[in-house]
């Protein structure tokens, strides 16, 4: 199994505060993303990161910011939690060198409730 | 824009026979592959199967493989012999060279297998 893990594993919180997700990952890979997921929509990228500082928007970007100072770390910050930000929230990862063929790994999920 | 569809939200297989789930994407790209993912009722993503648009043979892993129709953008996966241990929801997913690194998720299908 690949090496993520991401915390917490289950928050809840009340509307309008901030909340940050943490991504950790021991394989050394340059590609890190977040997604989230929702019924019926599978899973939804929110946005991803190619290597230290460099971050790109994905499908759902709106309301979220990320940060990736070190290769191993990808938070994920909710500046202001709104009840729509309810979602289980999976952090990937990719070693890119194998080109588009390289899978994603997927880390166990953090469940967040906004209240 | 990429798009995959799985028409079928939740599907019944007696243990040991085979199952197919469908899934059918649609990109203007040439060079792209397709991934399916398993997820169980505890919530982790599972990488299965990888099937790339250049491929001539159809992928296969063990009890599964995928019956890639490139003319008809499908990209079905076959669990052949399915045990209880198969229950879960999958996703069918596409990543374009064309479209970055990211993954394009299907609404996933729910299989349940009858002892």
């Amino acid at each position: 199994d690949a090496g993520i893990t991401q915390s917490p594993r289950h928050k809840v919180t009340e509307t309008g505060t901030p909340v940050t997700l943490r991504c950790h990952q021991t394989e050394n890979h340059r590609y890190m993303y977040w997604y989230r997921q929702d019924p019926g929509h599978g899973l939804r990228l929110i946005h991803y990161s190619y290597g230290v500082k460099d971050t790109d928007k994905g499908e759902v970007s709106d309301g979220y910011s990320v940060s990736r100072s070190k290769t191993e770390d990808f938070l994920l910050t909710l500046e202001s939690a709104t009840s729509s930000q309810t979602s289980v929230y999976f952090c990937a990862i990719s070693d890119e060198t194998g080109g588009s063929r390289v899978p994603q790994y997927f880390g166990p999920g953090t469940r967040l409730t906004v209240l | 824009a990429q798009k995959i569809t799985q028409t079928q939200p939740g599907m019944f297989v007696q243990e040991k026979e085979a199952v197919t789930l469908d899934c059918t994407y649609d990109t203007s790209d040439q060079s792209y592959g397709l991934f399916w993912y398993k997820q169980p009722s505890s919530g982790e993503m599972i990488f299965l199967i990888y099937q790339g648009s250049y491929d001539e043979q159809n992928a296969t892993e063990g009890r599964y493989s995928l019956n890639f129709q490139k003319a008809r953008k499908s990209a079905n996966l076959v669990i052949s012999a399915s045990q209880l241990g198969d229950s879960a929801m999958y996703f069918c997913a596409m990543r374009s060279n064309n479209a970055g690194n990211m993954l394009t998720f299907g609404g996933g299908t729910r299989l349940m297998v009858k002892p």
